[in-house]
C-alpha cells in the first residue's frame, strides 16, 4: 500500500477484555515499530521488529502486552485484560531497515477502555 | 540510557515572531537526532534530521554535542506551523533502530 495501515482506527472495549490491533507496514520495509501516544506522556516506545532478529520488547509496560510479526510483514499488538490506563493512541511505524532510514507512521488506533 | 527532554508542553507565539522549540538529550554515544511533526488530524511525519543539515519549511536545527541539545528554530513563524512537534533520538553507535521520543511541544501560532 501507499503507507502504513492500521486497524481498527477506533476501538472501545470494556475493562478486562482483550484487544488486538493490526498494522500493515509499507511493502518492503523490514523494520516495524509500535508506540503508544497518551495525553501528557508523549510517544512511548513499546516494541521494535527488525527482519528475522529477536524483537526489542524493552518498552512493553507489562506482561499483558505482546506483539507478533508474521512473515516479516503484518504485525498484531495484543493487550490482554485491558485496564483504563491502557486508553491511548497506538501508533505503528515502519522503515526500510536500521540506520538513517526514515520511519513512516500510520494514523494510529485509538483505544478507549471503559 | 537514552532520554529526550522537551521542557515546554506549549509554546504560543504571534505570526512573524521567531520560534525556538527546545530539545535536550541524554546518550553516551553518537546519536542521530530528528524532529517529527504532527499537524491536526494528520499522521506523524519526519520534519528534519541532523545529519542532513537541511532546512524544511523554514525550520532548522543544529546538534550541539557540548550542550546535548537539538533545538528547532524558525525566524518567522506562520499560522500553518501550528502543530505538535516531537524531538527524537536514535542511538547511532548501537544502531538498533529504536527511536526514542520526547514528550512533545504544541506550537500555537496566533494571527
Amino acid at each position: 500500500g501507499a503507507g502504513v495501515s492500521q486497524s481498527p482506527s477506533n476501538k472501545v472495549t470494556e475493562k478486562g477484555k482483550d484487544v488486538e490491533l493490526r498494522c500493515d507496514p509499507i511493502s518492503g520495509h523490514t523494520a516495524l515499530y509500535w508506540y503508544r501516544q497518551s495525553l501528557g506522556q508523549g510517544l512511548e516506545f513499546l516494541i521494535y521488529f527488525q527482519g528475522n532478529s529477536a524483537p526489542d520488547k524493552s518498552g512493553l509496560p507489562s506482561d499483558r502486552f505482546s506483539a507478533e510479526r508474521t512473515g516479516g510483514s503484518v504485525s498484531t499488538l495484543t493487550i490482554q485484560r485491558t485496564q483504563q490506563e491502557d486508553s491511548a493512541v497506538y501508533l505503528c511505524a515502519s522503515s526500510r531497515g536500521m540506520g538513517g532510514n526514515t520511519i513512516y507512521f500510520g494514523e494510529g488506533s485509538w483505544l478507549t477502555v471503559v | 540510557a537514552q532520554r529526550v527532554t522537551q521542557p515546554e508542553k506549549l509554546l504560543s507565539v504571534f505570526k512573524g515572531a521567531p520560534v525556538e522549540l527546545k530539545c535536550n538529550y541524554s546518550y553516551s554515544g553518537s546519536p542521530e537526532l530528528f524532529w517529527y511533526v504532527q499537524y491536526s488530524r494528520q499522521r506523524l511525519q519526519l520534519l528534519l534530521r541532523h545529519i542532513s543539515r537541511e532546512s524544511i519549511k523554514g525550520f532548522t536545527a543544529d546538534l550541539n554535542k557540548g550542550e546535548t541539545s537539538f533545538h528547532l528554530k524558525k525566524p518567522f513563524a506562520q499560522e500553518e506551523d501550528s502543530a505538535m512537534y516531537y524531538c527524537a533520538l536514535r542511538g547511532g553507535s548501537s544502531n538498533t533502530g529504536k527511536l526514542i521520543f520526547g514528550q512533545g511541544t504544541t506550537l500555537q501560532v496566533k494571527p
